[in-house]
């Protein structure tokens, strides 16, 4: 069963519509993750979460927000998406703190800008 | 500031081959190192996860070793199979708290 789901899989947006990505996650983990993955790239940090605390990347754009409501649910928020934008966006869950940190990943979503 | 590097970036064998993929990382001071799967269009999967402490972890047809000394880690892959194709990602944690550090990748192709 998938631990990680993210939702929905393939986004098609308008340029400059808001657009809304979800994450849930069954494993109780402390952190959450955002990132954004563009073609043959490693994946980069846009946003973290350790419980409640949010961590934003000092190069993640203003465009990017994210919502944390409970321990099982985080949101990405893009205010006005932009052509550069279109990517591969990824979830992913730790559980921090010391022991096994092992993350785990949902199966993205891929965000198409139109 | 951590960086992680991965070589080659691509890499095509035959089926039945054994292969070596290495990762590089410039700050020794690691938590542990993971190594994940990516197919095309698709999440990721991790594969092995060795801790700070570890030198190597198995599963399968899979080993990785951690020489944190050196700053190195390599995914050694047994008995290729056309099924293995994919990226393969490196990444190291810092700390508990920090997030996970990637590498670009190496993108394998195992041929029938």
């Amino acid at each position: 069963d998938a631990m990680v789901i993210q939702n929905p899989r393939y986004q098609v947006t308008q340029f400059g519509k808001p657009v809304t990505l979800s994450c849930s996650q069954t494993l109780n983990h402390n952190v959450m993750y955002w990132y954004q993955q563009k073609s043959s790239q490693a994946p980069k940090l846009l946003f973290h979460y350790y419980d409640k605390d949010f961590n934003n990347e000092a190069d993640t754009p203003d465009n990017f927000q994210s919502r944390r409501p409970n321990t099982s649910f985080c949101f990405l928020d893009i205010r006005s998406p932009g052509l550069g934008d279109a990517a591969m966006y990824l979830c992913a869950t730790s559980r921090g703190g010391r022991g096994n940190t092992e993350a785990f990943f949902g199966q993205g979503t891929r965000l198409t800008v139109v | 500031k951590q960086e992680v590097t991965q070589i080659p970036a691509a890499l095509s064998v035959p089926e039945g081959e054994n292969l070596v993929l290495n990762c590089s990382f410039t700050d020794s001071a690691i938590y542990n190192l993971q190594w994940f799967r990516q197919d095309p269009g698709k999440g990721l999967t991790s594969l092995l996860l060795i801790q700070s402490s570890q030198r190597e972890q198995t599963s399968g047809r899979l080993n990785a070793s951690l020489d944190k000394s050196s700053g190195r880690s390599t995914l050694y892959i047994a008995a290729s199979q056309p099924g293995d194709s994919a990226t393969y990602l490196c990444a190291v944690l810092n700390s508990g708290n920090t997030p996970l550090v990637f590498g670009k990748g190496t993108r394998l192709s195992v041929i029938a």
